[in-house]
């Protein structure tokens, strides 16, 4: 069965500051590790996908990492904003589970001015 | 250039009645899955659908919820004789089916069973 960890549960910083959020698979054979990000009472707004044959992928001041062997991935955040403050899922399609996501419980995020 | 659209966006139903929930895909998408994210818990896969076709639904509860996604229109999930324990976050999104699966997820339909 996959699960998917996500460490912290809850992040505060001020802002500025470069952060790292973290998630773990048990299940290293998957297609692709989705970011998502949920704003309170909203729906997923989908951050970058890294495809399993790939290390990473960068969108302006994300950048998010695959390491599919030891089932990690990280999510970077340069020069954090008050604006970037929701809850970050990480999500991933195992090869032998079809097409669904298994969802981590995310990071909750504040960014304090 | 619309993306997955949900509605209702809220519902309210007292105990026993019926749910419906709409989801109308990404233009170009075929396949729709729905979500539940249940009060202070993650998001749960519900079931997988394309067009007249359910590919997978292991995730659904086993009695009163049943999906649809038909040829013509949105994707149906339809939650009959409601209860308390329903009340949650419905999430549709849509793909089009190919690697890398990328998903792209509606706004919700928040249910609350009075």
């Amino acid at each position: 069965k996959q699960e998917v960890t996500q460490i912290p549960a809850a992040l505060s910083v001020p802002e500025g500051e470069n952060l790292v959020l973290n998630c773990s698979f048990t299940d290293s054979a998957i297609y692709n590790l989705q970011w998502f990000r949920q704003d309170p009472g909203k729906g997923l707004t989908s951050l970058l996908l890294i495809q399993s044959s790939q290390r990473e992928q960068t969108s302006g001041r994300l950048n998010a990492s695959l390491d599919k062997s030891s089932g990690r991935s990280t999510l970077y955040i340069a020069a954090s904003q008050p604006g970037d403050s929701a809850t970050y899922l990480c999500a991933v399609i195992k090869e032998t589970s079809g097409s669904r996501l298994t969802f981590g419980e995310g990071t909750q995020l504040t960014v304090n001015p | 250039n619309a993306g997955v659209m949900q509605n209702p966006r809220h519902l309210v139903r007292r105990r026993g009645q019926e749910a419906r929930l709409r989801c109308s895909p990404m233009k170009g998408h075929s396949h729709v899955y729905w979500y539940r994210q249940l009060p202070e818990e993650g998001l749960k896969f519900m079931v997988y659908l394309q067009k007249e076709n359910i590919i997978d639904e292991s995730g659904m509860p086993k009695e009163r919820f049943s999906a649809e996604f038909p040829k013509e229109g949105p994707s149906i999930l339809r939650i009959q004789q409601v209860v308390r324990g329903d009340s949650a976050a419905y999430f549709c999104a849509s793909s089009s089916g190919g690697l890398p699966y990328e998903q792209y997820f509606g706004p919700g339909t928040r249910l609350t069973v009075t």
